[in-house]
């Protein structure tokens, strides 16, 4: 059964800091990790990572995956009140057929709270 | 592009109730999923579709049915609502033969409460 863990489970920053969520998995013949943001509504898209791409950064935000140690980061830095979210990382990987229909396992999610 | 839409937004039932939950998308994609989401527990899959007329279990299947009568629509059911079923179910596609990526988008949810 695939497994997806996330820490911390919630973090409370001022603006300016610089946080790093964190992402363990156990799956079944990986294929991507996927990080989402959810605020009060539905998760939004941020990074997909997969063996032929382990580090992905837009603006503010940088996430690497590490296979080896079955592991993934999300980086935000010099964070801003709108970046308070729940942060939730999924995996999917493949059945012993080679397929995945695209299922995704979720972790937990991270709470990130962002004081002014 | 409206994306993934759901209907209803909110709904309060009685237990033993049942409701069925839409879900549409226009982007021409081949997987659906059905969500649940509670408190500390991330999102878990209930039902998936790999395509019309076919549907799967997820994780957590027991007490809900869906239907894939269309490419575009998914439909959740409860055929007879528990207080256990209270939570907010998120619909979300993948998969475009062209575009070749698992990337899943979310309808905006529904918030159901069962009395």
């Amino acid at each position: 059964e695939d497994k997806v863990v996330q820490s911390p489970l919630s973090l409370v920053v001022h603006e300016g800091d610089t946080v790093t969520l964190n992402c363990s998995y156990e799956v079944t013949n990986f294929r991507s990790l996927l990080w989402y943001k959810q605020e009060k509504k539905a998760p939004t898209f941020l990074f997909m990572l997969t063996s032929s791409g382990i580090e992905k950064k837009s603006g503010r935000l940088s996430s690497i995956l590490d296979k080896k140690e079955l592991f993934s980061i999300l980086n935000i830095t010099a964070t801003q009140t709108g970046d308070s979210a729940v942060y939730l990382c999924a995996v999917g990987g493949r059945n012993a057929g080679g397929t995945s229909y695209g299922k995704l396992t979720f972790g937990q999610g991270t709470i990130l709270t962002v004081h002014p | 592009n409206a994306g993934v839409t759901q209907t209803p937004k909110f709904r309060v039932l009685k237990t033993g109730q049942s409701m069925t939950l839409l879900c549409a998308q226009d982007m021409n994609h081949e997987y659906m999923y059905w969500y649940r989401q509670d408190p500390g527990m991330g999102l878990r899959l209930i039902h998936y579709s790999v395509g019309e007329g076919t549907t799967a279990k997820g994780e957590v299947p027991d007490g809900y049915n869906v239907s894939r009568l269309k490419k575009q629509n998914f439909l959740l059911g409860l055929e007879s609502a528990a207080p256990s079923q209270t939570s907010v179910y998120f619909c979300a596609s993948s998969y475009s033969k062209v575009q070749g990526n698992y990337e899943q988008f979310f309808g905006p949810g529904t918030r159901l409460t069962v009395l």
